[in-house]
């Protein structure tokens, strides 16, 4: 696609229940972020991606958190034991490469929502 | 640590009327990129502009441009002539030159209302 594609748009889940978000950045981005964004809280950095390593995952809240990269592409940012405080809007970004001033370009997000 | 302050949560302005978007940062490093992104209630996060910290020029952008102050660590965003399509939250972000930590470290934003 044109853009950077996340899914589901929008996910209600019961407590204790684990979530799969899913990003599909632009062709050719070798870098990835993931962003949390809480009401009136800013964007939260979680982790990022160069090629499929991490160099950065200090932003995770906590060991419930994990995201993997496979193939230079799609990523999945994984909750388990999903709690009220983990809904949120969580965003995507990919860039053409990792640091300098290159652009981000986000996805829409994926609205969670822990019941 | 780096961290980015907006300390208007909100801010409105007439439409054609200008308005000025405040940003501080607090770093120790001397070379950095800072950034203004909108989000409009689509969600979706656009790059407004963009601005190296080396430069002493100010960046511009059509409607939209900086006041880069380096010694005072602020990166204001002025928006002229507003739109109505202009109505958004605005994240001012800022990222370090080089080094291996490539995040955007981004203020907490500022919703902007355009009034008709």
């Amino acid at each position: 696609g044109a853009g950077v594609s996340q899914s589901p748009s929008n996910k209600v889940t019961e407590k204790g229940k684990d979530v799969e978000l899913r990003c599909d950045p632009i062709s050719g981005h070798t870098a990835l972020y993931w962003y949390r964004q809480s009401l009136g809280q800013g964007l939260e950095f979680l982790i990022y991606f160069q090629g499929n390593s991490a160099p950065d995952k200090s932003g995770l809240p906590s060991d419930r958190f994990s995201a993997e990269r496979t193939g230079g592409s799609v990523s999945t940012l994984t909750i388990q034991r999903t709690q009220q405080e983990d809904s949120a809007v969580y965003l995507c970004a990919s860039s053409l490469q990792a640091g300098g001033p290159g652009e981000l370009f986000f996805g829409e997000g994926s609205r969670l929502t822990v019941l | 640590a780096q961290t980015v302050t907006q300390s208007q949560p909100e801010m409105s302005v007439q439409e054609a009327e200008t308005v000025t978007l405040s940003c501080t940062y607090d770093t120790s490093e001397s070379d950095y990129y800072l950034f203004w992104y909108k989000q409009p209630p689509s969600r979706q996060m656009i790059l407004v502009i963009r601005q190296e910290a080396y430069k002493q020029q100010n960046a511009t952008e059509n409607r939209f441009s900086v006041n880069f102050q380096k010694a005072a660590k602020s990166f204001s965003l002025k928006i002229s002539d507003s739109q109505l399509g202009d109505a958004a939250m605005y994240f001012c972000a800022y990222r370090i030159v080089g080094g291996s930590n490539y995040k955007l470290t981004f203020g907490k934003g500022t919703l902007l209302t355009v009034n008709p």
